[in-house]
């Protein structure tokens, strides 16, 4: 079974650091565009941060270049999401995503169950 | 920056009726859209991509129409387990990207 699995979500003060995590398992990780997704409470949905299957490649949402890093380890399966200067408005549900590429389209077809990110004094 | 909306912001519609759910793009997108469905304390889940081809498992009764700037997803008999919040999504090819459109509420009427 295709699966995703994140962790690491949490309570933090303003201006702190979180390191996320998403385990994949049920498919081959390093052939797979990973992406964050995150969703405020009682809002809408809002694409972060995408990697490359080799890890080469980055892109980053505007509202979160500079402060967050997105990485992957290939050889244990897991996708990370390193948020530094974290703000109020980081306030999120955070999902983790596997691109789907039909050869002309792409879409996110698996997603995690998303980790709480909450910023806060 | 392309900006997706999504009309209306709720829909009321009866079991077993049609839903006929909007979503427009600030430029042309082409066929790069897709829609999905999320439920109360659920992950999204992928319902239509390149703007009509179902995701496998998808019924029927979902279908996807559009392309460039105006697109609609349809859903021909309502089931209960369809009242949900449904999102459009553009994929921008350079820089990579994506755009969510702000949501539907599709409740019951």
């Amino acid at each position: 079974e295709v699966q995703l699995l994140e962790s690491g979500g949490g309570l933090i003060q303003p201006g702190g650091s979180l390191r996320l995590s998403c385990a994949a398992s049920g498919f081959t990780f390093n052939n797979y565009v990973m992406s964050w997704v995150r969703q405020a409470p009682g809002k809408g949905l809002e694409w972060v941060s995408a990697i490359s299957g080799s890890g080469i490649t980055t892109y980053y949402a505007d509202s979160v270049k500079g402060r967050f890093t997105i990485s992957r380890d290939n050889s244990k399966n897991t996708l990370y999401l390193q948020m530094n200067s974290l703000r109020a408005e980081d306030t999120a549900v955070y999902y983790c995503a596997k691109d789907f590429w039909s050869g002309f389209y792409r879409a996110f077809n698996i997603w995690g169950q998303g980790t709480m990110v909450t910023v806060s004094s | 920056e392309i900006v997706m909306t999504q009309s209306p912001a709720t829909l009321s519609v009866s079991p077993g009726e049609r839903a006929t759910l909007s979503c427009r793009a600030s430029q042309s997108v082409s066929s790069n859209l897709a829609w999905y469905q999320q439920k109360p304390g659920q992950a999204p889940s992928l319902l239509i991509y390149g703007a009509s081809t179902r995701a496998t498992g998808i019924p029927a009764r979902f279908s996807g129409s559009g392309s460039g700037t105006e697109f609609t997803l349809t859903i021909s008999s309502l089931q209960s387990e369809d009242f949900a919040v449904y999102y459009c999504q553009q994929y921008n090819n350079w820089p990579p990207s994506y755009t969510f459109g702000q949501g539907t509420k599709l409740e019951i009427k």
